[in-house]
């Protein structure tokens, strides 16, 4: 399967504790997109890379989440203290940058977090 | 407003018809249009990207793009019960690269 993969599929944490979650894109693909989303809602953006540069932000990302991408590769996204609102699917999409600057987005299973 | 609109649903057709999907958009600077399956538990699935004005078909699949009226549309024709699902408009607003999504109709299409 060359899709995207996301790990774990699922977490369950306590408060205040702190998760991490990773995501291999397709192997191609140069940018790579951190989503949450909330029952009954579309995704939202939370952060982009463009190879390992960090290059959007979304204000919906507190000082609680960090995300890395080293080597351009695979990125990690921890949240840190946890609260009971962080409980979402968290996506991961990848695309390939082109000359045609088409911007298809190819989403993983995502990992459901939920804090108790 | 919010920048990506949908009716929530959700839309109930009978197997065999048509079904309508339909988004407004609030930024006229956007260029990127994007149609996505959900099944219920699943992430989204990519089935169609428009970028010009017009139609475009994919098997039973057509995306219409109008830009005037800034409306993005999904027709699905033949419709079965597999075709179930929550469908996500998803727009790069102002040429983003980020995808903005409303939040999805629920179509059901009854056996």
């Amino acid at each position: 399967d060359t899709g995207v993969s996301q790990n774990p599929r699922h977490k369950i944490t306590k408060r205040g504790q702190n998760v991490t979650f990773r995501c291999d894109p397709i192997s191609e693909h140069n940018r790579l997109y951190w989503y949450r989303q909330t029952l009954g809602q579309g995704p939202e953006f939370l952060t982009y890379f463009q190879n390992e540069a960090q290059l959007e932000k979304s204000r919906l990302l507190s000082d609680r989440f960090s995300a890395e991408r080293p080597k351009g590769s695979f990125s990690t996204l921890e949240i840190q203290r946890t609260e009971q609102g962080d409980s979402a699917m968290y996506l991961c999409a990848s695309s390939l940058a082109a000359l045609a600057a088409t911007y298809e987005q190819y989403f993983g299973p995502g990992t459901r977090l939920t804090v108790t | 407003q919010k920048e990506v609109e949908q009716n929530s649903g959700p839309l109930s057709v009978p197997e065999g018809a048509i079904a309508s999907l339909n988004c407004t958009y609030s930024d006229r600077g956007s260029q990127s249009f994007f149609w996505y399956r959900q099944y219920s538990g699943k992430s989204p699935e990519l089935i169609m990207s428009i970028y010009s004005n017009g139609d475009k078909e994919d098997g039973r699949f057509t995306a219409q793009l109008n830009k005037a009226s800034q409306y993005v549309s999904l027709l699905i024709r033949d419709s079965q019960p597999s075709d179930s699902a929550t469908y996500l408009c998803a727009v790069n607003v102002g040429g983003r690269r980020a995808l903005t999504f409303g939040s999805g109709t629920r179509l059901q299409v009854q056996p």
